[in-house]
């Protein structure tokens, strides 16, 4: 199985843009998925197929990918914003979750 | 409204066996692939297995292959996690979820805890 790596940590202000990166040898055959999780709640998918956001989604969320590394970006992030963030793929033998990215509102 | 709702976790000895259920409605359970995802106390998600809809085919992570089995009962709209020869670091929330047709894991469950520990 293969593995997707993202920074630990990201700090930002309000108001400022925030991007999370994710990295995976795989990442350019398939697709990615990225998960908001707040404390002592289940994931949220807050993009799909690399950049397509779902209903009820923020449009300050958008996603993109170039090469290994696909990238989930907030503008204008707000307080309601800090979270964990989860980057997903999957393939014929399975998913795999990346390590996750704490967000801190400053 | 589509809902999942876990069911079954609580504490277990080491060695031990708990079979975790999830109940799923609001939806047209046969038709959808679904997931089990753990996430260990204070630890990031780690994806367990993954079964399609009518049960065919399964795939687990390497760290429980071999010890736990994913299943499903299309008529009582119920997905399961048995969990056999338990470890300690199988500790962790539980959550299922389904797989929606843009791939993503678009609907989760609470989460059911298990703890391994003697």
């Amino acid at each position: 199985s293969y593995e997707l790596t993202q920074p630990p940590s990201v700090s930002v202000s309000p108001g400022q843009t925030a991007r999370i990166t994710c990295s995976g040898d795989a990442l350019p055959k398939q697709y990615a998925y990225w998960y908001q999780q707040k404390p002592g709640q289940a994931p949220v998918l807050v993009i799909y197929k690399d950049s397509e956001r779902p209903s009820g989604i923020p449009e300050r969320f958008s996603g993109s990918s170039s090469g290994t590394t696909v990238t989930l970006t907030i503008s204008g992030v707000q307080a309601e914003d800090e979270a964990d963030y989860y980057c997903q793929s999957a393939d014929s033998s399975g998913t795999v979750f990346g390590g996750g990215t704490k967000l801190t509102v400053l | 409204e589509v809902q999942l709702v876990e069911s079954g976790g609580g504490l277990v000895q080491p060695g031990g066996s708990l079979r975790l259920s999830c109940a799923a409605s609001g939806f047209t359970f046969s038709s959808y692939w679904m997931h089990w995802v753990r996430q260990a106390p204070g630890k990031g998600l780690v994806w367990v297995s993954r079964i399609n809809s009518d049960g065919s085919s399964t795939s687990y992570a390497d760290s429980v292959k071999g010890r736990f089995t994913i299943s499903r009962d299309n008529a009582k709209n119920t997905l399961y996690l048995q969990m056999n020869s338990l470890r300690a670091e199988d500790t962790a929330v539980y959550y299922c979820a389904r797989n929606g047709q843009d791939g993503g894991l678009g609907y989760w469950g609470q989460g059911t805890l298990v703890t391994v520990s003697s």
